[in-house]
């Protein structure tokens, strides 16, 4: 199985900052990747697929790269609304697994 | 409009059988490149994927729940169904559907709201 570890955890952040969470793979899967966004008591968004297509209607705040073990969602300009939990996920092989998610809270 | 919308029991028993409908509309089971996935949550824990069904009948399953997990589709109802056998309080967890896409992809672009099922005698 191919396991995702997310960094940080936990990160605590102030609006209008930059944020960077890191997605690792332990084996390469290319470009094989989505992040969504989960507030509490809400099922998860989709907000990136394939390391860093948009989905339509997410703000261009967010960003994804990388490919092969190591990706990044970045938040240009951190929103009250973005404060969430992240998730990365794999996408092309089975059994489709998730990462253990980065929670970013207000500093 | 897309929309997905678990249904089932809040409350099983150890032992029992757990049998969950998803009610899908905005797009067909039965459309070229169309899939449903099961998902859950526990709580304060991260998502765990259970397994996916394609347009074309075609299902993969979580391996290390597989024994215990069917998942169908009814097309002319709009509905996907997951089953999992012998409930123990450790399955207790938010279950999500949520419609898959992706040509040699599977990421999951439409969810449901969730129904939390707890396992307790």
């Amino acid at each position: 199985d191919i396991q995702l570890t997310q960094s940080p955890s936990f990160l605590s952040a102030s609006v209008g900052d930059r944020v960077t969470i890191t997605c690792r793979a332990s084996q390469a899967i290319s470009h094989y990747l989505a992040w969504y966004q989960q507030k509490p008591g809400q099922a998860p968004k989709l907000l990136i697929y394939a390391a860093s297509t948009l989905k339509s209607g997410v703000p261009s705040r967010f960003s994804g790269g990388g490919s092969g073990t190591e990706f990044t969602l970045t938040i240009s300009s951190l929103q009250p609304e973005d404060f969430a939990t992240y998730y990365c996920q794999h996408l092309n092989t089975f059994p489709l697994t998730f990462g253990g998610g980065t929670k970013v809270d207000v500093k | 409009q897309i929309a997905l919308k678990e249904s089932g029991p809040t409350l099983v028993k150890p032992t029992q059988t757990l049998t969950l409908t998803c009610d899908v509309s905005g797009f067909s089971l039965d459309t070229s490149g169309e899939g449903v996935g099961w998902i859950r949550q526990a709580p304060g824990k991260a998502l765990e994927w259970l397994a996916v069904i394609y347009w074309h009948g075609n299902e993969r399953y979580s391996p290390a729940l597989k024994s215990r997990l069917t998942i169908t589709k009814d097309t002319s109802k709009n509905q996907v169904i997951l089953t999992m056998s012998n409930m123990d309080p450790v399955d207790t967890a938010t279950y999500y559907c949520a419609r898959r896409q992706g040509i040699t992809m599977n990421y999951f672009d439409h969810w449901g709201q969730g129904v939390f099922v707890t396992v307790s005698s």
